[in-house]
């Protein structure tokens, strides 16, 4: 078990629907990262936050909208997706950048399937 | 466009044999270079370099960074079963302070 946990850990939805997916970090860690990974594509970073407050957003589309209340807490809302949009979702956490141990660790993943 | 490259896409293997995986990079500023293990779900971080010709050592596995060639290797000697997984390579930069570039993954199964 991780210090990064994720719920749920599998969903399916329908391109109507709206879901959340959440995660929490349990490292004192102060920069948490979304990303999604397809299959054979490399891990597409999607948010990132530091400190609560968003610092990156790789053109994602409106439908994935982030939430970060806390250093320890990050949601991801869902809302219309796609078909497409069906991958594993990582939650990742980390120490601020520009340390010597910023390596990155993550959560198990949501895997989502959009019907 | 920062890039991060990983040979072989995939690989197989029998129990004992010694396997080289490669990571290369074109990035502007680097920073670190890291290797994650993924075996179901979530990517465990195995070693983080930042200097050329160090190699890091846990147990079975080794790693060494070459900044003038810009790659690394991951070297497993004497593979497990328990080895078979996908093995990711991460680029960090100073320019994008929390951007990490992700190679597609070199995936390794171990036969017994």
């Amino acid at each position: 078990e991780t210090g990064v946990t994720q719920t749920p850990r599998h969903l399916v939805m329908g391109m109507t629907n709206k879901k959340s997916l959440k995660c929490e970090q349990h490292l004192g860690h102060n920069a948490m990262y979304w990303y999604k990974q397809s299959a054979k594509k490399p891990l597409e970073l999607m948010f990132v936050y530091s400190l609560e407050e968003r610092v990156e957003n790789n053109s994602v589309p409106s439908r994935f909208s982030p939430e970060c209340p806390n250093s320890s807490h990050l949601f991801l809302h869902l809302h219309t997706l796609q078909p497409e949009d069906s991958a594993l979702y990582l939650c990742a956490s980390s120490h601020l950048a520009g340390g010597p141990y910023n390596e990155q660790f993550f959560g198990p993943g949501t895997r989502l399937t959009v019907l | 466009e920062d890039k991060v490259v990983q040979s072989p896409l995939s690989l197989v293997v029998h129990e004992g044999d010694t396997v080289t995986l490669n990571c290369s990079y074109e990035v502007t500023n680097f920073r670190s270079l890291l290797w994650y293990k993924q075996e179901k779900k979530a990517p465990t971080f195995l070693f983080m370099l930042t200097s050329s010709g160090i190699e890091k050592k846990s147990g079975r596995l080794s790693s060494i960074l070459d900044k003038k060639e810009l790659s690394s290797i991951l070297n497993i000697t004497a593979t497990q079963t328990g080895d078979s997984a996908i093995y990711l390579c991460a680029v960090t930069t100073t320019s994008g302070t929390y951007k990490y570039i992700f190679g597609t993954g070199t995936r390794l199964k171990v036969l017994a």
